[in-house]
C-alpha cells in the first residue's frame, strides 16, 4: 500500500473551512484514498473515500489532484466537535483491503 | 443496530494472566478485525477474519489468539499478558458485499498490564 504524509497538527477557527492535506505520491492506479477520524479516546470513524474523482458527502469533501499524488479533505464549516485526529489512508480496493493507520493530523478547532 | 460492541471497557491484568476481549457486531458483517493503539500512535492490525472459521494475522499478531465460530463474534485472547500489551484495543467490522468501504469501529477496551 502507498505511504501517506500528513502534517502533524493544524488549527482552524470555528465556522471556517478546514482543509487537511495528504501526500501520497507513490499511489498506484487501483488504490483508493480513505479518510477516517478519531475523536479523543473513541474508535475511528469513516469520513469519505475516493479513487480519482472528487467526492462529497454529508460530512466532508475530498479533492484528489489529477495526478492522484495528493488529496485534501475539506470540512466546510468546522465545529468544536470536529477536533480530532484525521487519518489519510491509501489502500487497494476490493474485499481484501486493509487499513494501515499512520499518526494522522491532529485538527484543533478553536472558538 | 448496536453496531460494534466491546467488553470490557477497562481491564487491569497482572503479568502472566490470560484474558479474552470480547467483540460483537449485529450488522451481519463478514470481515472483522482487531487493532491496538499505543499512546500517540496510529492503530496497528493484530488479527482479522473474513468469515466464520477463517482468521489471519495482521501486523502485530504475537501474543494474541483469535477464533471466529460465528459471524457475530470475534474474541481476542491474550495468552500470557505482558506489560508491552498495555494498550487500547479496537475491534472493527465491515461487509465484504458490494464495495464494503466503510469500516465500523467499536468503542475500545483499555487494557493495563502491571
Amino acid at each position: 500500500d502507498a505511504k501517506t504524509t500528513q502534517p502533524t497538527s493544524m488549527d482552524c477557527a470555528e465556522g471556517r473551512a478546514a482543509n487537511l492535506p495528504c501526500n501520497h505520491s507513490t499511489i498506484s492506479g487501483n488504490e483508493y484514498v480513505y479518510w477516517y477520524r478519531q475523536i479523543h479516546s473513541q474508535g475511528p470513524q469513516y469520513i469519505i473515500h475516493g479513487l480519482k474523482n472528487n467526492e462529497t458527502n454529508e460530512m466532508a469533501s475530498l479533492i484528489i489532484t489529477e495526478d492522484r499524488k495528493s488529496s485534501t479533505l475539506i470540512l466546510p464549516h468546522a465545529t468544536l466537535r470536529d477536533t480530532a485526529v484525521y487519518y489519510c489512508i491509501v489502500t487497494s480496493g476490493g474485499s481484501n483491503y486493509k487499513l494501515t493507520f499512520g499518526k494522522g493530523t491532529l485538527l484543533t478547532v478553536n472558538p | 443496530n448496536a453496531g460494534v460492541t466491546q467488553t470490557p471497557k477497562f481491564q487491569v491484568l497482572k503479568t502472566g494472566q490470560s484474558m479474552t476481549l470480547q467483540c460483537a457486531q449485529d450488522m451481519n458483517h463478514e470481515y472483522m478485525s482487531w487493532y491496538r493503539q499505543d499512546p500517540g500512535m496510529g492503530l496497528r492490525l493484530i488479527h482479522y477474519s473474513v468469515g466464520a472459521g477463517i482468521t489471519d494475522q495482521g501486523e502485530v499478531p504475537n501474543g494474541y489468539n483469535v477464533s471466529r465460530s460465528t459471524t457475530e463474534d470475534f474474541p481476542l485472547r491474550l495468552l500470557s499478558a505482558a506489560p508491552s500489551q498495555t494498550s487500547v484495543y479496537f475491534c472493527a467490522s465491515r461487509t465484504l458485499a458490494g464495495l464494503g468501504y466503510t469500516q465500523y469501529f467499536g468503542p475500545g477496551t483499555r487494557l493495563t498490564v502491571l
